[in-house]
């Protein structure tokens, strides 16, 4: 699977977008960019995956570049429910079958 | 709808003792895992399936052992506990390239 970069923290004020980038430069043809986000101690929860599109959900919105080495996820309208560590991984068949590795992520911290 | 459950939420186990981590998802997902995460860590996985009677190793497999027996079933053991296995336990599952649905973890303490 490839590797993904990311910024180990990042602010947002309450009400504006959050924009957390994401590297991927090694990303092959088959895998897909995901995106989750984990809450304090709660179990990691799914956000937004793609392929090569940009892709919207009732969540958030992933902007992936035309190369695919890297990607943006857009949270619209944070708010301080949207602070939270968040993973971006890069998803794909790998020796011996299918695997998931999640990175450090980004911690946002959303500000009132 | 339950999606991921796990059982039990919190154990506390003595040096040597063994155990096993039930998960369950109702789902009908073709793929299961299993992950550690350790304070101020990201999710590490042990082990992992892509379908009923399949398992492979993931990162982290040394001192865990799992079987998917059913579809809807993917359970960690543990054979002899020790204190660096004290965590937290995550269970998931997913299509084969769809987002991965967590379960809210067990919490095992090793003394």
């Amino acid at each position: 699977d490839a590797k993904t970069t990311q910024p180990p923290s990042m602010d947002c004020a309450e009400g504006r977008a959050a924009n957390l980038p994401c590297n991927h430069s090694t990303i092959s043809g088959n895998e897909y960019v995901y995106w989750y986000r984990q809450i304090h101690s709660q179990g990691p929860q799914y956000i937004i995956h793609g392929l090569k599109n940009n892709e919207t959900n009732e969540m958030a919105s992933l902007i992936i570049t035309e190369d695919r080495k890297s990607s943006t996820l857009i949270l619209p309208h944070a708010t301080l429910r949207d602070t939270a560590v968040y993973y971006c991984i890069v998803r794909g068949l790998g020796t011996g079958g299918f695997k998931t590795i999640f990175g450090a992520g980004t911690r946002l911290f959303v500000k009132a | 709808n339950a999606g991921v459950t796990q059982t039990p939420k919190f154990r506390v186990l003595k040096t040597g003792q063994s155990m096993t981590l039930l998960c369950a998802q109702d789902m009908n997902h073709e793929y299961m895992y299993w992950y550690r995460q350790d304070p101020g860590m990201g999710l590490r996985l042990i082990h992992y399936s892509v379908g009923e009677g399949t398992t492979a190793k993931g990162e982290v497999p040394d001192g865990y052992n799992v079987s998917r027996l059913k579809k809807q079933n993917f359970l960690l053991g543990l054979e002899s506990a020790a204190p660096s296995q004290t965590s937290v336990y995550f269970c998931a599952s997913s299509y084969k390239d769809g987002g991965a649905f967590f379960g809210q973890g067990t919490r095992l303490t090793v003394v």
